[in-house]
């Protein structure tokens, strides 16, 4: 267990809909970034979030969207799906001086 | 040109091998180095975290750092079967930096 917890692990759902992922940090870490790996891709930065506040963006399309709350757990919503964003995402979280922990990701199939 | 390169492999060593994996890169500034192992469909796991140039060991693990060629490796020595995964090395500018760099992951695969 890396101490990162995301859920749900599967989620399957069709296009056109929403969807809410969910990442909870490891204990006192204050930074929370998202991830998103396609089939055979590399890891694909989206967005960070620092004791929440939005801090960077990366590749995140206009429909996908973050924020971290004041228990530091951070949720990204996923709407208007297509089938394209079939993919794991995975959130990670650091303090300062370590390295980055990852979670066990959320595997997305849209259909 | 991407700022981190890899080799993507696949690599297939015999159980018992000494695994040689690297990355170069562009930007003098990343101060910080990791790799990172990813089993199929699974998180990556963190196995080694360096700064600066030199020489890190940890178990089977060493990860080097020359930060005058923009180069660094990981050597696996005594491969086991249990080795098979993806690495993945990755760099930042800074601690707390906004977005680890990544390399495309390097296909490893250790036959009994």
């Amino acid at each position: 267990d890396s101490g990162v917890t995301q859920t749900p692990k599967h989620l399957i759902t069709a296009t056109g809909q929403r969807v809410t992922l969910r990442c909870s940090p490891r204990s006192g870490d204050l930074s929370v970034y998202w991830y998103q790996q396609s089939l055979d891709q590399g890891l694909q930065f989206l967005i960070q979030y620092y004791n929440g506040e939005e801090r960077a963006k990366g590749n995140i399309l206009e429909r996908f969207s973050a924020q971290q709350f004041p228990d530091l757990h951070s949720e990204l919503n996923l709407s208007s799906l297509e089938l394209g964003d079939s993919a794991l995402y995975f959130c990670a979280s650091s303090a300062i001086g370590n390295g980055y922990t990852f979670g066990s990701g959320t595997r997305l199939t849209v259909v | 040109q991407k700022e981190v390169e890899q080799d993507p492999g696949p690599l297939s060593v015999p159980e018992g091998a000494i695994v040689s994996l690297n990355c170069t890169y562009s930007n003098s500034a990343f101060q910080y180095f990791m790799w990172y192992r990813q089993y199929s469909r699974k998180g990556p796991e963190l196995l080694m975290y360096t700064y600066s140039s030199g020489n890190k060991e940890d178990g089977r693990f060493t990860a080097q750092v020359d930060k005058s060629s923009k180069y660094i490796s990981l050597f696996i020595r005594d491969s086991q079967p249990s080795d098979s995964a993806t690495y993945l090395c990755a760099m930042i500018p800074q601690t707390g930096a906004n977005n680890l760099f990544f390399g495309t992951g390097t296909r490893l695969t250790v036959i009994p």
